[in-house]
């Protein structure tokens, strides 16, 4: 079983849909959770950043984490066509040094006018 | 802004050649990181480094090597490419103990 799973899709909204993206992992040691966005054949780009439960909105974006059910979500609200991308989330535990992150594989999401 | 750049965006080999990926960070991050990223599989670290100098294996680190000799600039070494190291790269990079990671846009590579 993989330490984060994470639905490939893809998923394909209408233009001004609420768009939920969905991440669960199975290590209650990790802290810190972040998404982040990859355009095709770019690098990704980090979108959001949280430490342990709780929400945190940025614009359209929320990112919420539910440490109990190790469950994250990031949530899009009036989706653009711009916002067609891959998603990833991301997590790691904080070791002290360089942290390494874990990552899903990413849901494909496609906004369509 | 943080800026972190890759020497090549796409490149083809042969088997056998030895391939260096260069990457460069512009933002004196002490932590710098080379992934690669593969249908299905997502994103799995490789090597990375905290300091000039240091390395440390991430999860698959067989059949490359790294090289950080300036803060600025970590290279990743395939000794002889292989098919199976048909990839895409990314380099990262992150300061201090931070937990987020900046990366670079990323070499296709293709191993005939």
């Amino acid at each position: 079983q993989k330490e984060v799973e994470q639905d490939p899709g893809p998923l394909s909204v209408p233009e001004g849909a609420i768009v939920s993206l969905n991440c669960t992992y199975s290590n209650s040691a990790f802290q810190y959770f972040m998404w982040y966005r990859q355009y095709s054949r770019k690098g990704p780009e980090l979108l959001m950043y949280t430490y342990s439960s709780g929400n945190k909105e940025d614009g359209r974006f929320t990112a919420q984490v539910d440490k109990s059910s190790k469950y994250i979500s990031l949530f899009i609200r009036d989706s653009q066509p711009s916002d067609s991308a891959t998603y990833l989330c991301a997590m790691s535990r904080n070791t002290g040094t360089a942290s390494k992150l874990t990552f899903g594989t990413g849901t494909r999401l496609q906004v369509t006018l | 802004d943080v800026k972190v750049t890759q020497s090549s965006r796409y490149l083809v080999k042969r088997t056998g050649e030895k391939v260096f990926l260069e990457c460069v960070q512009d933002m004196d991050h002490e932590n710098m990181f080379w992934y690669r990223q593969d249908p299905g599989l997502g994103l799995r670290l490789i090597y990375f480094s905290y300091d000039v100098k240091m390395k440390e294996k991430g999860d698959i680190p067989e059949g490359y090597s790294v090289s950080r000799e300036k803060k600025e600039r970590f290279s990743l070494i395939l000794e002889s490419a292989s098919t199976n190291q048909t990839s895409m790269y990314l380099c990262a990079s992150s300061p201090g103990q931070s937990e987020t990671q900046y990366f670079g846009p990323g070499t296709r590579l293709l191993v005939l």
